[in-house]
């Protein structure tokens, strides 16, 4: 059965530092998806980015990047220069085969505060 | 233009109550959801619909009935309200298939006193 780890349940940084979290995650297929949401103070599920389990290219977008490496089944959020509006949950989830095609398995998130 | 529309967006409401969430999608996909978050943010599925057709239900009590009108809707009604009903309820849709990304809507907030 697939499973999504989110180690940190919280995290607390000063504004404009760097700060990643972590999520592994596991499943039998070969052939998987892996997910990262966003739920700000307002409570709305943001989609932030899709990752296929056989593309390993780490992917920028901006002050976000995303460090995927299936040899440690590990799909890493780093935040650069954090901002008060990064403060949220993030979600990382992972979609694969069979039932699981039609739903996201969730971490428990983890609880991101930028302190200005 | 709001993609994933959930109604309403606040709901309380007295233990054995009967109420009904509502959903809505513009964005044309095929297949819908609902999850559920817990007062710890746990996120679950609860059921998915692929053109009006129930793929899959997990374990959630009979208690809670999906219904989907046709591709664009799938509202969600629970009969006998419990405390434990408590929760923020998600819809969500896609297209069909393993790779395609879930759309949430904004959340119901559900307060069963």
């Amino acid at each position: 059965a697939q499973k999504v780890t989110q180690a940190q349940t919280e995290i607390s940084v000063v504004e404009k530092e760097d700060v990643t979290l972590d999520c592994v995650y596991e499943t039998r297929d070969t052939t998987y998806y892996l997910f990262w949401y966003k739920q700000p103070p307002s409570g709305e599920l943001v989609f932030l980015i899709r990752r296929n389990s056989f593309d390993e290219q780490n992917e920028i977008s901006g002050r976000y990047s995303w460090n995927f490496q299936k040899s440690t089944s590990s799909f890493n959020f780093t935040i650069t220069a954090s901002q008060v509006v990064d403060s949220a949950v993030y979600f990382c989830a992972l979609k694969d085969s069979g039932a699981g095609s039609y739903q996201l398995t969730f971490g428990k998130g983890t609880k991101l505060s930028v302190i200005p | 233009d709001t993609a994933v529309s959930q109604t309403p967006k606040y709901l309380v409401t007295q233990m054995g109550n009967d109420k009904s969430i509502k959903c809505e999608q513009n964005l044309g996909h095929d297949t819908m959801y609902w999850y559920k978050q817990d007062s710890k943010k746990f996120l679950k599925i609860m059921f998915s619909y692929n053109n009006k057709e129930l793929i899959i239900n997990e374990t959630v009590p009979n208690r809670f009935s999906p219904k989907s009108p046709d591709k664009a809707h799938l509202n969600l009604h629970i009969n006998s309200l419990e405390l434990g009903d408590s929760a923020v309820y998600f819809c969500a849709s896609s297209q069909v298939g393993r790779e395609q990304t879930q759309y949430f809507g904004p959340g119901t907030r559900l307060l069963v006193l």
